[in-house]
């Protein structure tokens, strides 16, 4: 178990830029899930894979963000167009079963300026 | 719509002291309940999880939970707090499809040497 990791660590990006994270579950796991959290805050759901399937995706997921998971193994998650709101950490987390506790990884954190 | 309320956003307690954090939750059927820890700049993991049957859990780290389902609450607890428990604590919900979990605010813990 190497655990979840998110790439890059740290983005700042000039506002109206495209950015793309990348995150690789811990390898058995076939369920992912893209957080994002702001500042003094608790992390908000934004889309669930199973597998290669995108089954959820939050009202917060505007027409900017899109997220795939092409072979069911990495995901990516782009934002385009980037506004200030978009600033914040953006969290991975993959399980392996419906009733096992999320996996985080350490985050993306953006910062668009 | 599930829901979860940490009323608290910081405490701050002596070394050795006991500790109670509080949680409450909003939700229709039986929850799946957790607790998770962040320490600055990291992802989040997790403390302990309930899902049925003895409402007090034990988690790592020496905490533990219970789940009450009268009042809709899930506080975390530790006996003596050491200095490395300073950290942002949360408490989230899920519903038996895992799909999508429900994150407080969470609680910002300080702890006094």
């Amino acid at each position: 178990d190497t655990g979840v990791s998110q790439n890059p660590r740290h983005k700042i990006t000039k506002r109206g830029q495209n950015v793309t994270f990348r995150c690789d579950p811990i390898s058995e796991h076939n369920r992912l899930y893209w957080y994002r959290q702001t500042l003094g805050q608790g992390p908000e759901f934004l889309t669930y894979f199973q597998n290669e399937a995108q089954l959820e995706k939050s009202r917060l997921l505007s027409d900017r963000f899109s997220a795939e998971r092409p072979k069911g193994s990495f995901s990516t998650l782009e934002i385009q167009r980037t506004e200030q709101g978009d600033s914040a950490m953006y969290l991975c987390a993959s399980s392996l079963r419906v009733s096992d506790a999320l996996h985080f990884g350490n985050g993306t954190r953006l910062t668009v300026t | 719509a599930q829901s979860v309320t940490q009323p608290d956003i910081h405490i701050t307690v002596s070394e050795g002291a006991s500790l109670e954090l509080r949680c409450n939750y909003s939700y229709g059927a039986t929850p799946y309940l957790f607790w998770y820890v962040q320490s600055p700049g990291q992802g989040l993991q997790l403390l302990l999880k309930y899902f049925s049957g003895d409402t007090l859990v034990q988690g790592i780290k020496g905490f533990e939970a219970e789940f009450k389902r009268s009042q809709s609450s899930f506080n975390l607890r530790k006996p003596s707090v050491h200095w490395s428990d300073a950290a942002e604590y949360f408490c989230a919900v899920t519903n038996n499809a895992g799909n999508m979990l429900t994150f407080g605010g969470g609680t910002r813990l300080m702890v006094k040497p």
